[in-house]
């Protein structure tokens, strides 16, 4: 079976400070992991993903994520904090072409001015 | 125009009343799910559809179905609406990542259900 776990439903971060976002898995096989992001009434959109390869991944609007299989982790960051990335961030897992998506339970991201 | 648009957008309705919602895509996916969202609950998969002759549950079916009607369409229903079912219900449609290593989905904007 496979979980996701993200620490912290709602964090609140300075403009300009560092954004963290945790993220956990579980899984049996090595899995593909992404992380989306949902702005107020719209629908979820990719931020990133990890499937093979280099463990640091890089998205859109400067944010980056890094897997680490050791620690089973695969948290968000993004060096600068802007307005505009407030928004509820999900971290979700499959297995390599799986039919299935495991999502997390989301983190709300304040951003204050 | 939306890769992948939700009919309708919000709706309230009464328990006991049938609801289906609507799903078009333009991706030419093959793949296509039903998703809700409650909050602190994350996303729950409803059912998900590998082609037009493939329908699969998900982890919370009851009282939902589906029908595939065409490749580009996959519509929800709801045979008798009862209150726990108001949530935020997304469709989504992948392709089988051959391509890009890993199927990635695209969420329409959402369709959001409220039973009194």
């Amino acid at each position: 079976a496979q979980s996701v776990t993200q620490l912290g439903s709602h964090v609140s971060v300075s403009e300009g400070a560092l954004v963290l976002l945790r993220c956990n898995y579980s899984s049996s096989v090595p899995p593909y992991l992404f992380w989306y992001v949902q702005y107020p009434n719209q629908g979820l959109q990719l931020l990133l993903k990890y499937t093979t390869g280099a463990t640091l991944v890089k998205g859109i609007n400067g944010f980056e994520a890094e897997f680490k299989k050791s620690e089973t982790s695969f948290h968000l960051t993004k060096p600068s904090a802007h307005m505009s990335d407030a928004a509820e961030y999900f971290c979700a897992v499959s297995r390599n072409t799986g039919n299935q998506f495991y999502f997390g339970t989301g983190t709300s991201l304040t951003v204050i001015p | 125009d939306a890769d992948v648009t939700q009919t309708p957008r919000n709706r309230i309705t009464k328990t006991g009343k049938r609801i289906m919602l609507e799903c078009s895509q333009t991706k030419g996916h093959d793949r296509m799910y039903w998703y809700r969202q409650d909050p602190g609950l994350g996303l729950r998969l409803i059912y998900y559809s590998f082609d037009v002759k493939d329908i699969n549950k998900g982890e919370i079916s009851d009282g939902y179905s589906v029908s595939r009607q065409a490749q580009a369409k996959f519509s929800l229903s709801l045979e008798s609406a009862i209150p726990n079912q108001t949530a935020l219900y997304f469709c989504a449609t992948s392709d089988p990542g051959l391509i890009t290593g890993a199927n990635v989905l695209t969420f329409g904007a959402g369709s959001r259900l409220t039973v009194l």
